[in-house]
């Protein structure tokens, strides 16, 4: 089966710019994470998804961050504006499992605000 | 809250030398525990997990994890490590019961020489 696919895989933008990653999930998987690790601390979760909808959002660093899970496929994390601390790599997962015990990641975003 | 501790950042090996990572996580309740791997330039694949039963887990590619649950560790083992095995490893964990994400360690980078 195809993995847990992410684009761009790397992403270089201007402080003030508005980027957005896009996550396509293992077919047939309810639940989407999105994960993020900033340049030397630990990945750290941003928000899951149930089909289309929010589960959980509590990692969510502000409100500049929105995300979006269409039709409950595909989803995309929009950032506007950029910042510079908004810079790290951004990794999307899928599971059938509620509690994703069954997590398969994609290979990331690398995201680069200048 | 959860947390995740790895001892060392960064480790360099040589070819057929033992590895052992360090891994301590704070939580009050019940978890599950993981080992991720990130090889260069691909996703993070699953090492092994533990949700219950013997303690010493096997995983793929020849490493194994002991949990001990007095000393809060979930230390990951390889009596001989290859130069393949250069990646980055993370630690992590979930709460058992309920709704849980994972929480990651920062990761140790693994360097084996040839």
């Amino acid at each position: 089966e195809a993995g847990v696919t992410q684009f761009p895989s790397h992403s270089v933008i201007e402080k003030g710019q508005t980027v957005t990653l896009r996550c396509d999930p293992i077919s047939g998987h309810d639940n989407l994470y999105w994960y993020r690790r900033v340049m030397g601390k630990e990945i750290k979760f941003l928000l899951h998804f149930v089909k289309e909808s929010k589960q959980d959002e509590s990692g969510m660093p502000n409100n500049r961050f929105l995300a979006e899970r269409t039709g409950g496929t595909y989803s995309t994390l929009k950032v506007q504006p950029a910042e510079l601390e908004d810079s790290g790599v951004y990794f999307c997962a899928s599971s059938q499992e509620f509690q994703g015990f069954g997590y398969t990641f994609g290979s990331g975003t690398r995201l680069t605000v200048v | 809250a959860q947390s995740v501790s790895q001892h060392n950042h960064h480790v360099i090996l040589s070819e057929a030398a033992s590895l052992e990572l360090g891994c301590n996580y704070s939580y009050g309740g019940t978890v599950n525990l993981f080992w991720y791997v990130q090889y260069p330039g691909q996703h993070l694949q699953l090492l092994l997990k533990y949700f219950s039963g013997d303690p010493l887990v096997k995983g793929i590619k020849g490493f194994e994890a002991e949990f001990i649950k007095s000393k809060f560790s979930f230390n990951l083992r390889k009596p001989s490590v290859q130069w393949s095995d250069t990646a980055e490893y993370f630690c992590a964990v979930n709460a058992k019961s309920g709704y849980s994400t994972l929480t990651f360690g920062k990761g140790t980078m693994l360097l084996v020489s040839p």
